[in-house]
Parts: C-alpha cells; sequence; structure tokens
C-alpha cells in the first residue's frame, strides 16, 4: 500500500505560467515533507521541504503548502520555466519519531513528470 | 560539497551472475541508502544503514543484499542477478534527512 501518492504522472505548462504539483500520504503520523528533483541521468537533488507544524514554505520560485487535514500537499513553481522541467518526487519521513543514530528513512512517492513549453 | 559516487554509470550482467555495485560518500554521513527507480514505481528502499555494519531492509529487499565495512563505502550486492533487477540503481547518503544522492547505476540483465 503506497503511502505517498503522486496521482498525475506527467503535467505540462507554459513556461511564465504556474506548475502546480500535488501530494498525498496516508500515514497521519508522516510529520516533515520533502520535495526532490530530477533530471535524466543523475540523482535527484533536494529542492525544498516544510515540516509539519507550519502550512507553507517559500524558498525564491518555489512554494510548499501543507494541508494536514486533507493529508495532502502541494509544490507551486511561480514562474515555470524549460530549466524546471524534471520529474519531481514527494517524500515524507516520520523525524519525530525517530531518535539520534537511527534511521532517517524517506518514503518517496511515484514523481510527476513536468514539462514546461517554452 | 558533499559527494556521493557510484562506481559505474552503466552495468550489463548476465542472469545469474553475482553484481556488486558500490558507493562511496566523502562527508562522514552515518546513514547511506539503496533505491531503485523504475518507470512508474518512483524510487523503492531497498537497504539502508545507520552505522557501519548495520543494516536493516527496505520495501524490497528480496534478490539483494549489502555490505557497509567501512563508514564511507555502502555496497550493494544481487546474489544471482535475474531480469527482473534491471534498472536504475541510487545510492544515497544522509545527515538527518539532508539526502545526497549518486548519479546513479544503469544496470541491465541480459
Amino acid at each position: 500500500d503506497q503511502q505517498v501518492k503522486q496521482n498525475s504522472p506527467s503535467l505540462s505548462v507554459q513556461e511564465g505560467r504556474i506548475s502546480i504539483l500535488n501530494c498525498d500520504y496516508t500515514n497521519s503520523m508522516f510529520d516533515y515533507f520533502l520535495w526532490y528533483k530530477k533530471y535524466p541521468a543523475e540523482g535527484p537533488t533536494f529542492l525544498i521541504s516544510i515540516s509539519s507544524i507550519k502550512d507553507k514554505n517559500e524558498d525564491g520560485r518555489f512554494t510548499v503548502f501543507l494541508n494536514k487535514s486533507a493529508k495532502h500537499l502541494s509544490l507551486h513553481i511561480v514562474p515555470s520555466q524549460p530549466g524546471d522541467s524534471a520529474v519531481y518526487f514527494c517524500a515524507a519521513s516520520l523525524l519525530g519519531l525517530n531518535s539520534g543514530g537511527s534511521n532517517y528513512k524517506l518514503t518517496f512517492g511515484k514523481g510527476t513528470l513536468l514539462t514546461v513549453n517554452p | 560539497d558533499v559527494k556521493v559516487t557510484q562506481s559505474s554509470r552503466y552495468l550489463v550482467k548476465r542472469t545469474g551472475e553475482k553484481v556488486f555495485l558500490e558507493c562511496v560518500q566523502d562527508m562522514d554521513h552515518e546513514n547511506m541508502f539503496w533505491y531503485r527507480q523504475d518507470p512508474g514505481l518512483g524510487l523503492r528502499l531497498i537497504y539502508f544503514s545507520y552505522d557501519v555494519k548495520m543494516k536493516e531492509k527496505g520495501d524490497i529487499p528480496e534478490g539483494y543484499s549489502v555490505s557497509r565495512e567501512k563508514k564511507e563505502r555502502f555496497s550493494l550486492i544481487l546474489e544471482s542477478a535475474s531480469t527482473n533487477q534491471t534498472s536504475m540503481y541510487l545510492c544515497a547518503s544522509s545527515w538527518a534527512l539532508s539526502y545526497t544522492f549518486g548519479s546513479g547505476t544503469r544496470l541491465t540483465v541480459v
């Protein structure tokens, strides 16, 4: 049973417009969420994160929103650029349940391929 | 910058071969992970380690084993490669939830 779901395999937007990538989770114990970006033939790179005590985190063109009651988060990219074209993975962690020296496991979604058209 | 280096970018192996995928990190991270990435399935955790000689199974450990004899090196072993293990393999190391991934090894089993 997948605990982190990205239900849209792909998304296509025009350059300059907003890209909204969605992620749902089923485990209410998740308390830390991250977004990773992956280009072909490269490893994923960290983009932005949010703790469950917040409902929004912003970093330049990237904003992540968290709706805990709906178990939903979204990544907004404004404005979208062709260089943003990549696969975006949502990930979640049980950070609050971990202690030092134990695992920091992330559960990933299946990813959404974003294509930004010039 | 943290670097995670995977020894091979591309590998082609035969069914039944024993395959070693090597991963080395240079930032003294405690935690190391092996994932595989498949189309439509995302990133799935195979094994992870939070200390030397410590290992724990991830979500899909069957057909794999790991070795962590030194802190900087985490090896993934396919005991007897099968065609369904054809995939992109990604190694990561982390300090807490700050993950750094390697560039991946594209393994094809024929």
